[in-house]
């Protein structure tokens, strides 16, 4: 691994289904972050987590839920998935909460039907 | 309130130069960040200003204006590769708040 890996890369999922996307960064960063990205809406922050161990909620945390047991993994879930939630998924990862630059993984492509 | 603006798309002909604005309020600001975005990929970092006035890199520069709230984008010697969606984003209160990405088209 080099940098920060999402996986799946894209996914159909039913609607009430659950799912988990997964986060990895090798990079030993700090803070890490999931958005969404919708057109015309820009990245919308959902989660995010300033240090293993701790999470917070961003701008549209509804329908989601992340943890951070260790520095490298980020998981974000979906525990029954809603066609609205049809988005890509962007992890990112930075140094320290403030001052430097994020590194994104390469993006989840979710359709929820 | 926090708030960050910049147009939705631009067109520019190769080999010319593009300006791309960018206005922001927030306050705890701690810097302000480019990225570019190719369609169907992740954005990637192209510059990252917390003081006032220009920084260049290469064919592109930065500037920022902390008492205005504004920052450009200023590429130079457009190429058909810089066909993109430039994001803009503050850096305020430890938290990215990023605006909705300018789609700048280059037409030959």
């Amino acid at each position: 691994i080099a940098g920060i890996t999402q996986a799946p890369t894209s996914q159909i999922l039913a609607a009430g289904r659950r799912m988990t996307l997964r986060c990895t960064q090798d990079m030993r960063h700090n803070a890490m972050y999931w958005y969404r990205q919708d057109l015309g809406l820009g990245l919308r922050l959902i989660h995010y987590s300033n240090t293993a161990g701790t999470t917070g909620k961003g701008e549209v945390p509804d329908g989601y839920s992340v943890s951070r047991a260790n520095t490298d993994d980020f998981p974000l879930t979906l525990a029954s998935a809603v066609p609205s939630q049809t988005s890509v998924y962007f992890c990112a990862s930075r140094t320290s909460i403030g001052g430097t630059e994020a590194f994104f993984g390469q993006g989840t492509r979710l359709t929820v039907v | 309130g926090q708030n960050i603006d910049q147009p939705t798309e631009m067109t520019a002909t190769e080999g010319a130069i593009v300006q791309i604005n960018c206005t922001y309020q927030t306050s705890g600001f701690n810097g302000l960040f480019w990225y570019q975005q190719h369609a169907g990929e992740a954005p990637t970092f192209l510059s990252y200003n917390v003081l006032d006035g220009l920084e260049e890199k290469g064919r592109f520069s930065s500037f920022l204006s902390r008492s205005k709230g504004y920052s450009y984008l200023l590429l130079k010697e457009l190429q058909m590769k810089d066909s993109a969606s430039y994001l803009c984003a503050m850096d305020s209160n430890y938290q990215l708040i990023w605006g909705a990405g300018t789609k700048l088209i280059i037409k030959p």
